[in-house]
């Protein structure tokens, strides 16, 4: 099982929807959990931290299940904006370094 | 806020050059991280550096070294550049511990 594993997509959807991207584990020890959004050709920045009792800000909403090694990411009524690809990210094995999943293309259009 | 700063925003190399990437960061942080990314394969980790002259290799060290003799620095070096050494090379760094890492914008290096 890879470290961290996402949909690439691409998800494309109309303004005003809602989409759901998830994400896989495969480091039970893990600690530490984040969405990173990366724009074309631009450096990804922090997203959102993922906490156990999940969170949300603004539109969006991330959970994390433990038991099943899963993390999800909830955009409501999507923005043309929120095109990017989403990187789910997840402490390694050690807890030294981040590892990041190939990222989820998300197109909103109009 | 945090700032990431990798020196050359592109970079275009000869086969069996030296090639020297720089960064660096202004928030004091102890960790420091070297990514490739490249189509259908994501970031990649090559080495990190958890304090001054410490060094840890990554997933992907073949072919890299990396020196980090400051703090705030953290240096990439390709020893003899290689063609499938063309990629975007990202640099990032945080504090100690289970934190965010917050990134430069970027190298595009190309080998030719």
């Amino acid at each position: 099982r890879k470290e961290v594993e996402q949909d690439p997509g691409p998800f494309n959807v109309p303004e005003g929807a809602t989409v759901a991207f998830n994400c896989t584990y495969s480091n039970s020890a893990s600690q530490s959990f984040f969405w990173y959004r990366q724009d074309c050709r631009k450096e990804p920045k922090l997203l959102m931290s993922v906490y156990s009792s999940g969170n949300e800000d603004g539109r969006f909403t991330a959970q994390l299940n433990r038991a099943s090694q899963y993390i999800s990411l909830l955009i409501r009524d999507s923005k043309l904006s929120d095109s990017a690809t989403y990187l789910c990210v997840v402490n390694n094995q050690a807890g030294t370094a981040l590892i990041f999943g190939k990222g989820t293309t998300l197109s909103v259009s109009s | 806020d945090v700032k990431v700063t990798q020196s050359s925003r592109y970079l275009v190399k000869r086969t069996g050059e030296k090639v020297f990437l720089e960064c660096v960061q202004d928030m004091d942080h102890e960790n420091m991280f070297w990514y490739r990314q490249d189509p259908g394969l994501g970031l990649r980790l090559i080495y990190f550096s958890y304090d001054v002259k410490m060094k840890e290799k990554g997933d992907i060290p073949e072919g890299y070294s990396v020196s980090r003799e400051k703090k705030e620095r953290f240096s990439l070096i390709l020893e003899s550049a290689s063609t499938n050494q063309t990629s975007m090379y990202l640099c990032a760094s945080r504090i100690q511990g289970n934190t965010e890492a917050f990134f430069g914008q970027g190298t595009r290096l190309t080998v030719v």
